[in-house]
């Protein structure tokens, strides 16, 4: 079994559509949640970063960390073309600037217009 | 402000042949971590560095596989005698040391694809 696990997609939905993306992970040692948007043949850049259960808000990204349940969420509203990208989740134990991270596979996500 | 910078972006090799993958960390950066991306599939941490010093190289093919980052110049991610399953992408990320400002964040290059022929 793989620590985190994530849908791979490819998830497609209309332009301003409500998007969810979500995985799971197995050690609950797991103390510090990133997720991630890579354009192809880009690097990935970060998008959110929280280190505790609730909801963390950006602009139109919403990250959702449950750790009772070992689950995260982003939510993505008011979705644009521009948002097509692949969208890893990440994780990581310990302290701060410690960056050894366990990626989620990715969810290939296309917005159409 | 340049970013991480990784070179080169496109590399072919031939199995047996080797492979280098350099990587200048962003200013003011002196942390510096290699991932590699097997094709759909997410990043895997192969190695953590800092000048002169390798923190963590858990993640590292026991053999075929070294890294360094010397006192003076880029971080070098090195691959002896490539085969085919090398066939990737290898990404680089720098961050802050550790206790100052945005040291939680980790900021990746742009890659470089290794194809092995």
């Amino acid at each position: 079994q793989k620590e985190v696990e994530q849908d791979p997609g490819p998830l497609s939905v209309p332009e301003g559509a409500i998007v969810s993306l979500n995985c799971t992970y197995s050690n609950s040692a797991f103390q510090y949640f990133m997720w991630y948007r890579q354009y192809s043949r880009k690097g990935p850049e970060l998008l959110m970063y929280t280190y505790s259960s609730g909801n963390k808000e950006d602009g139109r990204f919403t990250a959702q960390v449950d750790k009772s349940s070992k689950y995260i969420s982003l939510f993505i509203r008011d979705s644009q073309p521009s948002d097509s990208a692949t969208y890893l989740c990440a994780m990581k134990k310990g302290v701060q600037g410690a960056q050894k991270l366990v990626f989620g596979q990715g969810t290939r996500l296309t917005i159409n217009p | 402000n340049a970013g991480v910078m990784q070179n080169p972006r496109h590399l072919v090799r031939r199995r047996g042949q080797e492979a280098r993958l350099r990587c200048s960390p962003m200013k003011g950066h002196s942390h510096v971590y290699w991932y590699r991306q097997l094709p759909e599939e997410g990043l895997k941490f192969m190695v953590y560095l800092q000048k002169e010093n390798i923190i963590d190289e858990s993640g590292m093919p026991k053999e075929r596989f070294s890294a360094e980052f010397p006192k003076e110049g880029p971080s070098i991610l090195r691959i002896q005698q490539v085969v085919r399953g090398d066939s990737a992408a290898y990404f680089c990320a720098s961050s802050p040391p550790p206790g100052t400002s945005g040291s939680g964040e980790l900021f990746f290059g742009e890659g470089s694809r290794l194809t092995v022929l």
